[in-house]
């Protein structure tokens, strides 16, 4: 049963550029949460989906940051034009429903160059 | 603004003493208290406290809410070298358990 995970575990980017961050859930969770840790801070919520909806997205930049789970695959989140202050962990929880805890992935930590 | 406080920041021990863990917080909508220790990288989860006063066991580790006062505590009894991590507390709010305020945490280290 394997828990969530998270790939890729390190991505470098230059300023300008695209990353991709992606998330699969365990089985047979279907709520996805998205976190991002600056360092020497706390784990900062940003984004909870379902299948194909955006539930609460109270966290996210207004620019550059998106976030979808489609029906098929996993969870993205997209950081278009990466800056340096993008740096950070960010970490993937999922649970099986509203009110079960949730579980988090290894992380992907971005280093922007 | 809802906040999450824990103290202390950081602990030493030696191997074999028994260490308390303080979490506080100010929240609306508060649902539950969790607590997560961290390692390496991911948050491992521990404990999911809704009611208060009814303690909550797992081996050496045992945590506790008081909804009146809004805080919490995480015990370790016996503490060994592999509970050196970070230990996060976090309040769930609104729509979801997953949806969490996260304090800085507390970096415990024991020495053997």
């Amino acid at each position: 049963n394997a828990g969530v995970m998270q790939n890729p575990r390190h991505l470098v980017r230059r300023r300008g550029q695209e990353a991709r961050l992606r998330c699969s859930p365990m089985k047979g969770h279907s709520h996805v949460y998205w976190y991002r840790q600056l360092p020497e801070e706390g784990l900062k919520f940003m984004v909870y989906l379902q299948k194909e909806n955006i539930i609460d997205e109270s966290g996210m930049p207004k620019e550059r940051f998106s976030a979808e789970f489609p029906k098929e695959g996993p969870s993205i989140l997209r950081i278009q034009q990466v800056v340096r202050g993008d740096s950070a962990a960010y970490f993937c929880a999922s649970s099986r429903d509203r009110d079960t805890e949730a579980f988090f992935g290894q992380g992907t930590r971005l280093t922007v160059v | 603004e809802d906040k999450v406080v824990q103290s202390p920041l950081s602990l030493v021990v030696h191997e074999g003493d028994t260490v308390t863990l303080n979490c506080s917080y100010e929240v609306t909508n508060f649902r539950s208290l969790l607590w997560y220790k961290q390692e390496k990288k991911a948050p491992t989860f521990l404990f999911m406290l809704t009611s208060s006063g009814i303690e909550k066991k797992s081996g050496r580790l045992s945590s506790i809410l008081d909804k009146k006062e809004l805080f919490s505590i995480l015990n370790i009894t016996a503490t060994q070298t592999g509970d050196s991590a970070v230990y996060l507390c976090a309040a769930s709010q609104g729509g979801s358990q997953g949806n969490l305020i996260f304090g800085k945490g507390t970096k415990l280290s024991v020495k053997p």
